[in-house]
């Protein structure tokens, strides 16, 4: 399996500032990380996701960090607005895709 | 393509009563994953199926729960004898599960069965 730790577990901003969660891993097997946005009432959906061949990735104000030795990955969110604000959630793959999931942290963008 | 549809969107049960969970994947997709979300755990991994056959069930609670998928157009969760600390949404996830390297473990959720145990 894996085990999955990820803070902070609540974070507010101010709209127009960025946002970073921290999420680590345990298992070096773990070679894909995607990051999932679930919005109230809503079911989780796929922002973006990095694979361990890579160590950034960016699209449309998401960037995603990857340290492999640090078992550490990260998701920033640059310039957030008041559709930013949902539970995110990061996870991670070590074999026959299934998902470990972090707890979440719940992001509130503040106008 | 309708999504990943979970029936019921809601259950109440008494304690010790059995609430059954319906996931239908979406149509061409070869794998169905069982997650069960609280505000506390977040999203727990419970099962998995490939084809429908169980591949991993290492997140399942041993006693009472179990999940079934007969054939590849649906699958199902049922709890047994259910406790108060059951309570929680029920989570059915499908993807095309083609491996690593691709775009395929990409999971599509459903809208989840929110079940409460008295």
């Amino acid at each position: 399996g894996e085990q999955v730790e990820q803070l902070p577990s609540i974070l507010r901003v101010q709209e127009g500032s960025s946002a970073s969660i921290n999420c680590t891993y345990e298992n070096s097997a773990s070679n894909y990380f995607p990051w999932y946005k679930q919005e109230p009432g809503e079911n989780p959906k796929l922002i973006i996701d990095i694979r361990s061949n890579m160590e950034r990735k960016q699209t449309q104000g998401l960037i995603v960090l990857l340290d492999k030795k640090a078992k550490r990955f990260s998701l920033h969110i640059t310039d957030t607005q008041p559709g930013d604000s949902a539970m995110y959630f990061c996870a991670a793959m070590p074999n026959y895709n299934v998902l470990y999931f972090g707890s979440g942290t719940k992001l509130t963008v503040e106008p | 393509n309708a999504g990943v549809i979970q029936t019921p969107r809601h259950k109440v049960t008494g304690k010790g009563q059995e609430a059954t969970l319906w996931c239908e994947p979406i149509s061409g997709h070869s794998a169905v994953f069982w997650y069960r979300q609280t505000i506390v755990q977040g999203l727990e991994f419970l099962t998995y199926f490939r084809n429908q056959a169980p591949i991993d069930d290492s997140g399942m609670p041993k006693e009472r729960f179990s999940a079934q998928m007969p054939n590849q157009s649906h699958s199902t969760l049922k709890i047994q004898s259910t406790q108060p600390q059951d309570s929680a949404v029920y989570l059915c996830a499908s993807s095309l599960d083609q491996g690593l390297g691709t775009s395929a473990e990409t999971l599509y959720f459903g809208s989840g069965t929110r079940l409460t145990v008295l």
